[in-house]
C-alpha cells in the first residue's frame, strides 16, 4: 500500500518554456504533499508543501511565481516549473502522507532543459 | 535553523556490518528517520525513532539517542545491492529536513 506516482519520469524541454509535473497518492488520500529538489550527489532539499484545498507554504528562497503549486484534490498535487531555465534542471520528488503517517515518495522527474 | 551531519562517504565488503553515524542539531524534534536512495531512483524509507533505543527491521537497524542528539544506522550482513546513498532525516514541523547523505560502496 500506500504508492505515490509521480509523471512523467523523464522530461527534456527548451529553454523558455513551462513544464508540469504529476503527484498522485494512488492507495491514499494525502492531506499533504511535500515537493523537493534534488541536486547530483546532493541531499533532497524541501522546495514547499502542500495541505488539500490551500495555498502551499514555499522554503525560503523558493520563488513561488517560478515554481507554481496546486493541490486540489486528496490525491493530486502538480508542480509547475514556469519559463523553465537550464539552472532549474534538476531531479524533483514529491512526497505525499496522510494526517501525521510517514511520508511516501514518488520515482521523481529528471528535468533537463536545453 | 537546523542542521544534520553524516559521512559523506563509506567503503565497506559483501558480508560486513558498517554503521552510519548522523548528530544533528534542530529547534524541534520529533524523530530521526533514515532513508535509501539508489542512483537516479526515489528514496525509500528505512527506519524510523521517535524515542531513545534500537529498532531492528531486518538486517537493518536505527539507533537515537536524543540527549546526544545521535542516532546511527547499522546495516548487516552487506549486499552488493546495499550500494546506495543513506539519509538521516529529522521531522520537524511536519517536514522532513534531510542530511547530506552517505554514500555507501560495497565491495566483493
Amino acid at each position: 500500500g500506500a504508492v505515490v506516482s509521480q509523471h512523467p519520469s523523464w522530461v527534456i524541454c527548451k529553454s523558455g518554456t513551462s513544464v508540469k509535473i504529476e503527484c498522485r497518492s494512488l492507495d491514499f488520500q494525502a492531506t499533504t504533499m511535500f515537493w523537493y529538489r534534488q541536486f547530483p550527489k546532493q541531499s533532497l532539499m524541501l522546495m514547499a508543501t502542500s495541505n488539500e484545498g490551500s495555498k502551499a507554504t514555499y522554503e525560503q528562497g523558493v520563488e513561488k511565481d517560478k515554481f507554481l503549486i496546486n493541490h486540489a484534490s486528496l490525491t493530486l498535487s502538480t508542480l509547475t516549473v514556469t519559463s523553465a531555465h537550464p539552472e532549474d534542471s534538476s531531479f524533483y520528488i514529491c512526497s505525499a502522507r496522510n494526517s501525521n503517517q510517514p511520508q511516501h515518495f514518488g520515482d521523481g522527474t529528471r528535468l533537463s532543459i536545453l | 535553523g537546523q542542521s544534520l551531519e553524516q559521512p559523506s562517504e563509506v567503503t565497506a565488503v559483501e558480508g560486513a556490518i558498517v554503521q552510519i553515524n548522523c548528530t544533528y542539531q534542530t529547534s524541534g524534534f520529533y524523530g530521526l528517520s533514515w532513508y535509501q536512495q539508489h542512483d537516479g531512483g526515489a528514496p525509500t524509507f528505512l527506519s524510523y525513532n521517535a524515542l531513545d533505543g534500537l529498532e531492528e527491521t531486518g538486517r537493518f537497524s536505527s539507533f537515537l539517542s536524543r540527549s546526544d542528539s545521535y542516532g546511527y544506522l547499522l546495516l548487516q550482513e552487506l549486499q552488493m545491492k546495499d550500494s546506495a546513498s543513506y539519509f538521516c532525516a529529522v521531522t520537524q514541523g511536519g517536514k522532513l529536513i534531510f542530511g547530506q547523505g552517505t554514500e555507501l560502496s560495497v565491495k566483493p
